[in-house]
């Protein structure tokens, strides 16, 4: 398994303004997913933070809203922009599991973001 | 309806047995998973199963699966109170990292 750090843990932002969430990883992974879950609901994927390329967004997610950065092979930033109360939810970064798995997704604590 | 749904809030007293159900639509995921959430913290892969297995036995934790139903349980036995949390039920999502949820039901385990 894969030990996972996020950044900020939890933060209160105002709305209009923008936020960057850090992701690192203790080894070094291809793939980097970020995932949304907002209150009450699932988890979605917001978008596949490759490395040397730009991130792959899910339908309903654009580069504009939330830019995303891999500068290498162990970190991750997912920024959320012109934050809106809407936007309140836990971001979480996650990894897949070792090589030859059955996918499964090994996940951060989360970065609780609420938006007044 | 929802791709992945599970009833939100399960009540057992300690001791006893805990099942959460999950139906899904889309039977073409080779592997179905449980997650765990523990207040404040991230998720925490529990178990998951092979699309073709029935049954699958890790310690208290049971995984039956119903292909023809599109029915997914979790069983747990002796339920403890640090088995309180939120189960999440999720499903392959054709593409790498990308697993689709339910919305979690929430275990809550009374003394």
């Amino acid at each position: 398994s894969a030990v996972i750090s996020q950044k900020p843990s939890r933060d209160i932002c105002q709305r209009g303004t923008s936020l960057t969430i850090q992701c690192q990883v203790d080894s070094q992974v291809t793939m980097m997913f970020w995932y949304r879950q907002q209150p009450g609901q699932s988890l979605t994927l917001i978008a596949t933070a490759n490395q040397g390329s730009e991130a792959t967004y899910e339908s309903g997610f654009v580069i504009d809203k939330f830019p995303i950065s891999r500068p290498n092979l162990t970190f991750s930033t997912l920024t959320v922009s012109n934050m809106s109360p809407e936007d309140s939810s836990i971001y979480l970064c996650s990894v897949e599991g070792l090589a030859g798995g059955p996918g499964e997704l090994f996940f951060g604590e989360g970065s609780r973001l609420t938006v007044l | 309806g929802e791709d992945v749904e599970q009833s939100l809030f399960l009540s057992v007293r300690e001791g006893d047995s805990s099942v959460i159900n999950c139906t899904y639509t889309d039977s073409s995921s080779t592997y179905l998973y449980w997650y765990k959430q523990e207040p404040g913290a991230g998720l925490q892969l529990l178990t998951y199963i092979f699309s073709n297995m029935d049954m699958k036995q890790d310690q208290r934790l049971t995984v039956l699966l119903n292909k023809k139903d599109k029915h997914l349980s979790l069983r747990i036995a002796d339920t403890q109170t640090g088995d309180s949390a939120i189960y999440f039920c999720a499903r392959g999502g054709g593409s790498q990292g990308n697993l689709i949820f339910g919305k979690g039901t929430k275990l809550s385990v009374k003394p």
